[in-house]
């Protein structure tokens, strides 16, 4: 089946700095990718939705300044966390669809094992 | 908006229990609907779908049926193993969003 690699699996950071979390789809090309946030027992929370090639589209709420996403080719999403503080503590998912015409469904995404980000 | 409304957990039952999750959801449209499993430390896995309604999705022993007329997708094991203890999760996807249930929490005791 589809494959979704994260990188780095945990960060420990310290405030102030930041992190960039790669996203990669290993067999397929992902049209789009999805950012999740998940907070402990709880669901997951899209943070924004980035198509190859162009700007991300971020849901209300998600500071696009802060959580900066490229998604340069059709198989690498990175998720930048800026000025990390320690409220930025979460697991970060990521989930890559495929295009049209290709081998994997267009209606299925594919996770990502997520990050554990740890803010110091 | 949609949502999707799951069973509270957690969920304990003994080995060969039968095992029944329950979703439901409201949505404009018709979506397709997917069952995932979150297992400790990682990242969500796609159990199964059912892109329309009458379809019965199955994988490694679960079932979930997509009943457009009650609007639910309850997820059902015949007998779960210890290894089935994960975090489940509801979720629908309408006009290129998904939405996800709070997740449940199975543990499954020898």
């Amino acid at each position: 089946g589809a494959v979704v690699s994260q990188h780095p699996s945990r960060v420990i950071c310290k405030s102030g700095t930041s992190v960039k979390i790669e996203c990669r789809s290993l067999d397929f090309q992902a049209t789009t990718m999805f950012w999740y946030r998940q907070f402990p027992k709880q669901s997951l929370m899209l943070m924004a939705t980035s198509n190859e090639g162009s700007k991300a589209t971020y849901e209300q709420g998600v500071e696009k300044d802060k959580f900066l996403i490229n998604h340069a080719s059709l198989t690498l999403s990175t998720l930048t966390v800026t000025s990390a503080h320690p409220e930025d503590s979460s697991f970060y998912i990521c989930s890559a669809r495929g295009g049209e015409g290709g081998r994997t469904s267009t209606d299925t995404q594919y996770f990502g094992p997520g990050t554990r980000l740890t803010v110091l | 908006g949609n949502s999707v409304t799951q069973m509270e957990g957690p969920v304990t039952l003994s080995e060969e229990a039968f095992l029944t999750i329950n979703c439901t959801y409201t949505a404009t449209g018709y979506p397709s609907l997917f069952w995932y499993v979150q297992y400790p430390g990682e990242g969500l896995q796609l159990l199964l779908k059912a892109t329309k309604a009458d379809d019965k999705g199955s994988n490694k022993g679960f079932e979930a049926t997509y009943r457009k007329e009650t609007t639910s997708f309850h997820l059902e094991k015949g007998s779960v193993q210890v290894s089935d203890s994960a975090v489940y999760f509801c979720a629908l996807r309408s006009a290129g969003k998904s939405t996800f249930g709070d997740g449940t929490t199975l543990t499954v005791k020898p």
